[in-house]
């Protein structure tokens, strides 16, 4: 298996402007994470789907913010619009989901975000 | 609510040292606990983890973590690191469901 892929790898964009973030989970995976990871604040869980619903999106910073699942080998992060501040590096996680706590979580290589 | 606290931001060691790499958690119940490493550049690759059963768990790559229910700790150690150890190591706990809360993070530099 290819593992969990991303794309793009680096986003350079202006403040304002729209940035949509991807990412194929591990195909039989059903729980899907999006992770934001700074310097000052660590890796902090934006949020997370299970069998492509939404189930906790408690971590989302803002309404700019938008994460969509809509189908089982894909999902979107959506900033709009963007602000320097959202620069980070941004990962997509995904588990079995079958069990749950237990899961090991696999991460993608992340999406390094730098608005200007 | 759970918590992880990693007491050390950054840990230098010369290689061929033993290290330890501290982390605390905070839980009123039964707790799966993970330690991921994080190469630069790389995402969170899962080192070892503690769901049960006897409470030291061991890595392919010598790293070991003793789960210790009494000081809600869950330490990772090695005896003998390699200059390829050096990276982020973080401690990661989960109480039941889906959520995973991860500390902040441990940098490790091991130095020639």
């Amino acid at each position: 298996d290819a593992g969990v892929i991303q794309s793009p790898r680096h986003e350079v964009t202006e403040m304002g402007q729209e940035v949509t973030l991807r990412c194929k989970p591990i195909s039989g995976h059903n729980s899907l994470f999006w992770y934001r990871q700074t310097m000052m604040r660590g890796l902090e869980l934006l949020i997370y789907f299970n069998n492509n619903v939404p189930i906790d999106d408690s971590g989302m910073p803002e309404d700019r913010f938008s994460a969509k699942m809509p189908n089982a080998s894909f999902s979107t992060l959506k900033i709009q619009p963007s602000e320097p501040r959202d620069s980070a590096v941004y990962f997509c996680a995904s588990s079995l989901g079958t069990s749950g706590s237990m899961d090991e979580q696999f991460f993608g290589p992340g999406t390094r975000l730098t608005v200007l | 609510a759970q918590s992880v606290t990693q007491l050390d931001s950054q840990v230098p060691v010369f290689e061929e040292a033993p290290v330890e790499l501290r982390c605390n958690y905070s839980s009123s119940v039964s707790v799966y606990l993970f330690w991921y490493v994080q190469y630069p550049n790389q995402g969170l690759q899962l080192l070892l983890k503690y769901l049960s059963g006897s409470t030291l768990v061991e890595s392919i790559n010598g790293f070991e973590a003793e789960f210790n229910k009494s000081q809600t700790s869950f330490h990772l150690r090695k005896p003998s690191v390699h200059i390829s150890d050096t990276a982020e190591y973080f401690c990661a706990v989960n109480t039941g469901g889906f959520k995973t809360i991860f500390g902040a993070g441990t940098r490790l530099f091991v130095k020639a």
